[in-house]
């Protein structure tokens, strides 16, 4: 199926760092969204994007909706062991379905 | 609970019978998504169901899949014939509409063809 170019595939990093991950689409989406899923469980939601140049905030992260409303990309400032994890981009197409277009992954670790 | 809950957490079955995976969604929401995570791979959409609406069922891989959503509340989806390539972890979601509300999703239940 249809998944979006995310990256990086993996980062290993010390606590403290800040990271950076983005995603790209030769799509155009109305909605971008940013997942965090840990072993064994389902993704859960971390950030919603619903406006082209929207950016905003939810704690240490942050996160981007592209101008092209082809990317986007998110933040984590000041990493802590707990953002340990993989990491998901999502878009959003309007329409009868509204299905999600999922990215390939991000693995975080975040070495105290 | 207050969550997407899907049951169960874990199936292991032989090549060739069938299987049946349940979501029940959060209470009051309308829309709910199966979806398809195989091991190191993002999530691939399967089937949607809105409301009364006909069930959007573009992302079923073949005829060996189906869906169905009774009462506008609980979903169940139907593996026929088991192949091992149908092993992955199934993911339900839910949101209050379609449309761009957020979807919530369970925590999975992990097929595993033998």
């Amino acid at each position: 199926g249809q998944q979006l170019n995310q990256s990086p595939q993996s980062m290993f990093i010390q606590e403290g760092e800040d990271v950076s991950m983005n995603c790209t689409s030769s799509s155009i989406f109305n909605t971008w969204l940013w997942y965090k899923q840990d072993p064994g469980e389902g993704p859960v939601l971390l950030i919603a994007l619903y406006k082209a140049g929207e950016l905003t905030s939810n704690g240490r992260l942050t996160a981007q909706f592209g101008i092209t409303r082809k990317d986007s990309f998110l933040n984590i400032s000041a990493s802590i062991p707990s953002d340990v994890g993989i990491y998901f981009c999502a878009g959003q197409l309007s329409g009868a379905t509204n299905k999600l277009i999922f990215g390939t992954g991000t693995l975080l670790a975040v070495q105290p | 609970g207050a969550g997407v809950s899907q049951s169960p957490s874990n199936k292991v079955t032989e090549k060739g019978k069938d299987v049946e995976l349940r979501c029940d969604p959060i209470s009051g929401h309308t829309a709910l998504y199966w979806y398809r995570q195989s091991l190191g791979q993002g999530l691939e959409f399967l089937i949607y169901f809105q409301g009364n609406s006909a069930p959007d069922k573009s992302g079923l891989p073949s005829d060996r899949f189906s869906a169905e959503r009774t009462g506008g509340s609980v979903s169940t989806l139907t593996i026929q014939r088991t192949q091992q390539e149908d092993s992955a972890v199934y993911l339900c979601a839910s949101s209050i509409t379609g449309g761009n509300q957020p979807q919530h999703f369970g925590d999975g239940t992990r097929l595993s063809i033998l």
